[in-house]
């Protein structure tokens, strides 16, 4: 079975700095994809980025980066120059193969840009 | 048109009511999805459906009744509901290849309030 922990339920940033938010992935699959969704208030869940688990550099997109550490099983969301419209809840998943495009979610961080 | 759009977005039902939630998406995808977010609880799958045919069901109690008549809607229709079912419901969609790893695209949700 495959599983996401998130650790941290809150965190503040102040805007402009950097952030990173912490996900650890369980699964004895050797192939599979990490993702990073972001929920506002509004509740549509937001696609930010994807990791492949043989993609050996890490994923960036704009301000999002994935630092991707495989033997550590770790796929944290690096947020840099962080904006007040960024204050939103942050889910990781993991999908592997051979279950129905089943994406497999993390409690959540909750992230609050500050001023 | 946005991507993925749901209606309604709220809903407040008394346990005898028969609603029907609406998911319609844009994209051009084939394959279609139900979650159920409920707070503090990572987001559960109950429904998958692949080129209109129903995939997945996730040990989802018979009073969520899902409806696929096109790639492009899906229905989720609810009758004697529990005040434990109230929760944001998400639809998703993705591109072809159910076990690949296209990410998902995520409609707004409805808030869903049993009484």
């Amino acid at each position: 079975a495959q599983k996401i922990t998130q650790t941290q339920p809150g965190m503040f940033v102040q805007e402009k700095e950097a952030v990173t938010l912490d996900c650890t992935y369980d699964t004895s699959d050797q192939s599979y994809g990490l993702f990073w969704y972001k929920q506002p208030s509004s509740g549509e869940m937001i696609f930010l980025i994807y990791q492949g688990s043989y993609d050996e550099q890490n994923a960036t997109e704009g301000r999002y980066s994935l630092n991707f550490q495989k033997a550590r099983k770790s796929a944290n969301l690096v947020i840099s120059a962080s904006q007040l419209g960024d204050s939103a809840m942050y889910f990781c998943a993991m999908k592997v193969p051979g279950t129905a495009s089943k994406l497999t979610f993390g409690t959540g961080t909750r992230l609050q840009v500050t001023l | 048109e946005t991507g993925v759009t749901q209606t309604p977005r709220h809903l407040v039902m008394g346990m005898t009511n028969k609603k029907s939630l609406k998911c319609e998406q844009h994209l051009g995808h084939n394959a279609m999805y139900w979650y159920k977010q409920s707070a503090k609880k990572p987001l559960e799958l109950m429904f998958v459906y692949s080129l209109e045919e129903r995939v997945e069901n996730n040990s989802v109690p018979s009073r969520f009744s899902p409806e696929c008549p096109n790639s492009s809607h899906l229905f989720l229709h609810l009758h004697t509901l529990q005040p434990e079912d109230s929760a944001l419901y998400l639809c998703a969609s993705s591109g072809p290849g159910l076990n690949s790893y296209n990410e998902q695209f995520f409609g707004p949700g409805t808030r869903l309030t049993v009484l």
